[in-house]
């Protein structure tokens, strides 16, 4: 089975300071699309980030970038400059058969004032 | 633009019902797909539709259907309701299988 794993069930850090969401991931594909998505307590799933792997530039969204290991099938999320709205759940997924998304069980990151 | 919506947000059923939850997708998406989240099994694909044809399914019973419309926009049934349906089924659309998938608010089932 192709799974994507987050082994950090909770996480937390202080607003303004960086924290970094691990994620890794089981593919046999060359080519394919990662995502991280934040679920805050509203439940809205909200799309963060991107990353293309046949591209070699790590993606960067504002205060979120990545680090994108493709030999290792890491892929993590760093966030800077944490903020009180960044606290919420985050999943990190891998797009599989062209359109399906397999995601990882979650990471609650909560930023404490 | 507006963002994908679901209908309704809230519902509740009787074991052995059948319920039917809609989406609307974002203007110009033809890809939707359903998710189911729930605390034990997290978030697990149901299905894509795309163009009005049902492209991917995910290893749920035949209980779970779908079906899309020449809009767009999709629904998607569950039939003979057991207590472990009780979740929150989100609908996501993209403009292709490549693209990032936008989600709706999410409709929350409760069976009793």
């Amino acid at each position: 089975a192709q799974t994507v794993t987050q082994s950090q069930p909770e996480m937390s850090v202080q607003e303004a300071e960086t924290v970094t969401l691990s994620c890794t991931y089981d593919t046999s594909e060359s080519n394919y699309y990662l995502f991280w998505y934040k679920q805050p307590p509203s439940r809205q799933m909200i799309l963060v980030i991107r990353q293309e792997a046949y591209k070699q530039q790590n993606a960067t969204e504002n205060r979120f970038s990545v680090n994108f290991q493709k030999a290792a099938k890491s892929f993590s999320l760093k966030i800077s400059d944490s903020q009180l709205g960044d606290t919420a759940m985050y999943f990190c997924a891998r797009e599989t058969s062209g359109s399906r998304l397999t995601f990882g069980e979650g990471t609650q990151l909560t930023v404490n004032p | 633009k507006a963002g994908v919506t679901q209908t309704p947000r809230y519902l509740i059923k009787t074991r052995g019902q059948q319920v039917t939850l809609s989406c609307s997708p974002i203007s110009g998406h033809r890809s939707v797909s359903w998710y189911q989240q729930t605390p034990g099994q997290g978030l697990q694909f149901l299905f894509e539709y795309f163009s009005e044809t049902q492209r991917n399914k995910g290893n749920f019973p035949g209980r779970f259907s779908g079906r899309q419309f020449s809009n767009s926009r999709s629904e998607m049934n569950v039939s003979t309701l057991e207590l472990g349906d009780s979740a929150l089924y989100l609908c996501a659309s993209s403009q292709d299988s490549t693209y990032e998938q936008y989600f709706g608010p999410g409709t929350r089932l409760t069976v009793t």
